[in-house]
């Protein structure tokens, strides 16, 4: 059964930084691109940012400049970087597996997600 | 960008009653949308892809329809594991979330 288990989330002050992991296991982590997705409290889901197995990426215009998607293969990992962090970054980020090699389609494995908080 | 809405926002049924949702794109996505189903403090569960394949291991009473720009999930006979939020997803440029429909029990 496919895995993905997050790390790296907790209370951060605005203009700080985090990072986000995203561990791989139960599938060849390499071939498949892989998205990050947000849900801030009580409201719906909303795409951050998605890299494909060759390495490109592509980020929503609320994060791009600011946050980075990047994967170790070797690590079966994946990571988000956020930088310049705002109090409207506050959300459980999920870590999401998509079926597609180059293409990014749909999510069809889901992390638990990890709480980013940004706050004073 | 491609914006995506849902209709009802909220939606209340009973067990046993036949529900649909409807997501509509505002250009044409093709056929590039997907539904998933999400309960209070889970992560999302996909249930259709490609706007009716149904995905492995979900209940055949789930279904999808449509293209371009207008799109259905409908639950045939709803049942008490169904209460939840739903949305779609538009990927056909970039990725796009419609606002989500809570079922709520009647």
């Amino acid at each position: 059964e496919v895995q993905l288990l997050e790390s790296g989330g907790g209370l951060v002050q605005p203009g700080g930084s985090l990072r986000l992991s995203c561990a791989a296991s139960e599938f060849t982590f390499s071939t498949y691109a892989m998205t990050w997705v947000r849900q801030a409290p009580g409201k719906g889901l909303e795409w951050v940012s998605a890299i494909n197995s060759g390495g490109d990426t592509y980020y929503a215009d609320s994060v791009k400049g600011r946050f980075t998607i990047s994967r170790d293969n070797s690590k079966r990992t994946l990571y988000l970087q956020m930088n310049s962090l705002r109090a409207e970054d506050t959300a459980v980020y999920f870590c999401t597996k998509t079926p597609g090699i180059g293409l990014i389609e749909y999510s069809d494995y889901w992390g638990q997600g990890a709480l980013v908080t940004v706050s004073s | 960008d491609i914006q995506m809405t849902q209709s009802p926002s909220t939606l209340s049924a009973s067990v046993g009653d036949r529900v649909t949702i409807t997501c509509r794109a505002s250009q044409t996505i093709n056929k590039w949308l997907a539904w998933y189903q999400q309960k209070p403090g889970k992560a999302p569960k996909l249930l259709i892809y490609k706007a009716s394949t149904l995905e492995s291991g979900v209940p055949s009473r789930f279904s999808g329809s449509g293209s371009e720009t207008e799109f259905t999930l409908t639950i045939s006979s709803l049942q008490p594991d169904d209460f939840a939020t739903y949305y779609c997803q538009q990927y056909d440029t970039y990725w796009t979330f419609g606002q989500g429909t809570k079922v709520e029990i009647k």
